[in-house]
C-alpha cells in the first residue's frame, strides 16, 4: 500500500519568515495530494491540495509543489504569522478500482512561529 | 466549521464494552470516511461509504464496523473495546467517490479505561 513520509517533525521559524514542509510518497498511482492544518482540539482542516496533472498551486501565502518523477511534494508558507502555528499533515490518495479511496497521511509537522 | 458534525464529543467507557459514534456529512456530500488518530499510529483511514454502500476498507479491525443510512449519516460501531482503542475518531465527507476534497468533523475522543 501507499506510504507517506513527512519531514521535519518539528519546525520553528521566526514570524515573517518562510516555512517549508516536505513529503514523499511511494505509490506512483497516487494522484491527489491534500494538505491539512490541525489546531489543538480540532479536526484537520483542508488548506490546499494538488492533483498529479499540476506541478504547482498557490493560494495567497500558501503554495504546494509536486514532483511526480521524484514522488515528492512540498508545502510552502510565506510571511508566517502566529496563527500559522499548528500541526500540518500531508496526505496522498490512491483511488482503487471503482474509484473508492481513503487518504494516507504523513506523521505530521508541528510548526512553531516564534514572535 | 466544516459542516460535518460528530457526536458525542467525548466518550469514556470500559474495556469489553461497545460504543457507537455518529457522523452527519456536509449537505450534498455522498461519501463518508472514518479515520482514527492516535499518538503512535497517527491518522489512519478506517473505512469509506458512498451513498449507503461500502466503498473501501483501510486498517479497520474486525471488532469495528460501520454503516451509512439512507439519510447519509453514518455510524461507527466499536465492540469488545481494548485500552489501545483509545483515540480520536474523525469522520470526513466528500461530494463524490474519489479524488475530491475531504472535509473533517471535530472528532470524537474515545477513552477506554
Amino acid at each position: 500500500g501507499e506510504n507517506v513520509e513527512q519531514h521535519p517533525s518539528t519546525l520553528s521559524v521566526q514570524e515573517g519568515d518562510s516555512a517549508v514542509i516536505k513529503c514523499t510518497y511511494s505509490d506512483s498511482a497516487s494522484n491527489y495530494f491534500p494538505w491539512y492544518k490541525q489546531e489543538l482540539g480540532k479536526g484537520p482542516q483542508l488548506i490546499i491540495d494538488i492533483r498529479s496533472n499540476v506541478g504547482e498551486k498557490k493560494d495567497q501565502r500558501i503554495a504546494v509543489t509536486l514532483n511526480k518523477t521524484a514522488k515528492h511534494f512540498s508545502l510552502h508558507i510565506t510571511e508566517t504569522q502566529p496563527e500559522d502555528s499548528a500541526v500540518y499533515f500531508c496526505a496522498a490518495s490512491n483511488p482503487v478500482g471503482g474509484g473508492a479511496d481513503g487518504l494516507t497521511f504523513g506523521k505530521g509537522t508541528h510548526l512553531i512561529i516564534q514572535p | 466549521d466544516s459542516g460535518v458534525t460528530q457526536t458525542p464529543k467525548h466518550l469514556i467507557t470500559a474495556t469489553g464494552q461497545r460504543v457507537t459514534l455518529r457522523c452527519s456529512p456536509r449537505s450534498g456530500d455522498l461519501s463518508v470516511y472514518w479515520y482514527q488518530q492516535s499518538l503512535d499510529q497517527g491518522l489512519q483511514f478506517l473505512i469509506q461509504y458512498y451513498n449507503g454502500e461500502e466503498r473501501a476498507k483501510g486498517n479497520i479491525l474486525e471488532r469495528f464496523s460501520a454503516q451509512q443510512f439512507p439519510d447519509l449519516h453514518s455510524e461507527l460501531n466499536l465492540s469488545s473495546l481494548e485500552l489501545g482503542d483509545s483515540a480520536l475518531y474523525f469522520c470526513a465527507s466528500s461530494v463524490s467517490q474519489a479524488g475530491s476534497e475531504q472535509f473533517f468533523g471535530p472528532g470524537t475522543r474515545l477513552t477506554v479505561l
